[in-house]
């Protein structure tokens, strides 16, 4: 079955530097998506993705945030500046066209910033 | 923004023992979504439902899409030690929200065995 590749599965950085998460979403899908999970936490929306460009943000998606689809297959996420609360699980997913209603989550990248 | 209540929290059953847990919100939404995630993992799909007033099995899970579109409920039945998880609904809207999901908190199941 078709997965989302999300790589780092884990990140430690300092308070100040920058990240990049990457994520491979399934090929044929055209709405990428960014989510957060901070511990014990339920799963909130950052921002999602659709014809090159990015169609919603959250408020919790600021300046400090970015994303781009540097090519056909790659969907990153970068923080400008990692602060403590940045400190969470944060997931890609993708959705095919309509009808495909089922969100494709990848396995989730930790970043822990210290 | 929209808001999803989850409920139980969390629930501590016996092996065997069938489990029910809802979601209900203020807004209306096009579909509901179960997920089940495990430590470490992303979330994953149990069942998607897409009408209202829809009833869907998958194996042992049976889900529902509330009439009003309003809420959803997902039960377990016979659970087994596997079950053990975090149990998230969550909402999307339509496209005109980007399929954006909005989740519940979450209902953190333990199974005794």
């Amino acid at each position: 079955e078709p997965e989302v590749t999300q790589t780092p599965s884990h990140q430690v950085t300092q308070m100040g530097q920058e990240v990049i998460l990457r994520c491979v979403p399934i090929s044929n899908h055209l709405y990428f998506y960014w989510y957060r999970q901070i511990l014990g936490q339920k799963v909130e929306f950052l921002v999602s993705f659709y014809n090159n460009e990015i169609s919603e943000k959250s408020e919790i998606f600021d300046d400090q945030f970015s994303v781009e689809r540097p090519d056909g297959s790659n969907f990153t996420l970068k923080i400008r500046s990692t602060k403590l609360e940045d400190s969470a699980m944060y997931f890609c997913a993708s959705i095919g066209g309509v009808p495909n209603y089922g969100y494709t989550f990848g396995s989730g990248t930790r970043l822990t910033v210290v | 923004g929209q808001q999803l209540n989850q409920s139980p929290q969390s629930m501590f059953i016996q092996e065997g023992e069938d489990v029910s847990m809802n979601c209900t919100s203020s807004s209306i939404f096009n579909t509901w979504l179960w997920y089940k995630q495990e430590p470490g993992e992303g979330p994953v799909l149990l069942i998607a439902l897409y009408k209202a007033g829809e009833l869907t099995s998958n194996g042992r899970l049976t889900a529902q899409f509330g009439i009003t579109r309003k809420d959803s409920f997902l039960n377990i039945s016979a659970s087994i030690p596997s079950d053990v998880g975090i149990y998230f609904c969550a909402g999307r809207g339509s496209g005109g929200s980007n399929y954006k999901l909005t989740f519940g908190k979450g209902t953190l199941l333990t199974v005794n065995p």
